[in-house]
């Protein structure tokens, strides 16, 4: 299966500033996306980040605070802006592959102070 | 949308049987997933189950009725390192939807 490589693996924030998260794929793949896991909690899709296109967010989740790059096929980032310590939470990038496969990344760590 | 529920918690002797339970409703189903989750690490896949019945593989099975909307994991010969958050998660296209976890605590 994909090897997932994600960065950083924790950070703590001051309330205000921005995060860059980066997934980078040893594989090209067609899906990739992000979530993000909070406290005791189970994991909430943030988007699908879609290769040369818009990403497409879920219910809840908008572009200006989670803006996602996905250059290519093994590559995508999601920032999480202006943050609050509301974001305090872990934040995984996963790729499907094949039919059936999905992998995660081993998540970012992020506590906002 | 989809609404999935599991249980939150249980505990369970070293070497028992445990049955993880995980009830779904989603408008389109396209599988469903269970993940093992120790605590600090990425969710890894245990799982999958598209077509109803029995999937096993080695001390892990999973059971699927779409009909009922219901699945069960079952873990079997409990060893310590069982210990953890199990996922169930459904697949609506190209997404999948998450339950909240149950939490496995394996004691000897």
């Amino acid at each position: 299966s994909a090897v997932i490589s994600q960065k950083p693996s924790r950070d703590i924030c001051q309330r205000g500033t921005s995060l860059t998260i980066q997934c980078q794929v040893d594989s090209q793949v067609t899906m990739m996306f992000w979530y993000r896991q909070q406290p005791g909690q189970s994991l909430t899709l943030i988007a699908t980040a879609n290769q040369g296109s818009e990403a497409t967010y879920e219910s809840g989740f908008v572009i200006d605070k989670f803006p996602i790059s996905r250059p290519n096929l093994t590559f995508s980032t999601l920032t999480v802006s202006n943050m609050s310590p509301e974001d305090s939470s872990i934040y995984l990038c996963s790729v499907r592959e094949g039919t059936n496969g999905y992998t995660f990344g081993s998540g970012t760590r992020l506590t906002v102070v | 949308g989809q609404n999935i529920d599991q249980p939150t918690e249980m505990t369970a002797t070293e070497g028992a049987i445990v049955q993880i339970n995980c009830t779904y409703q989603t408008s389109g189903f396209n599988g469903l997933f269970w993940y093992q989750q120790h605590a600090g690490e990425a969710p890894t896949f245990l799982s999958y189950n598209v077509l109803d019945g029995l999937e096993e593989k080695g001390r892990f099975s999973s059971f699927l009725s779409r009909s009922k909307g219901y699945s069960y994991l079952l873990l079997k010969e409990l060893q310590m390192k069982d210990s953890a958050s199990y996922l169930c998660a459904v697949r609506e296209g190209n997404r999948l939807a998450f339950g909240k976890g149950n939490q496995v605590v394996v004691i000897p």
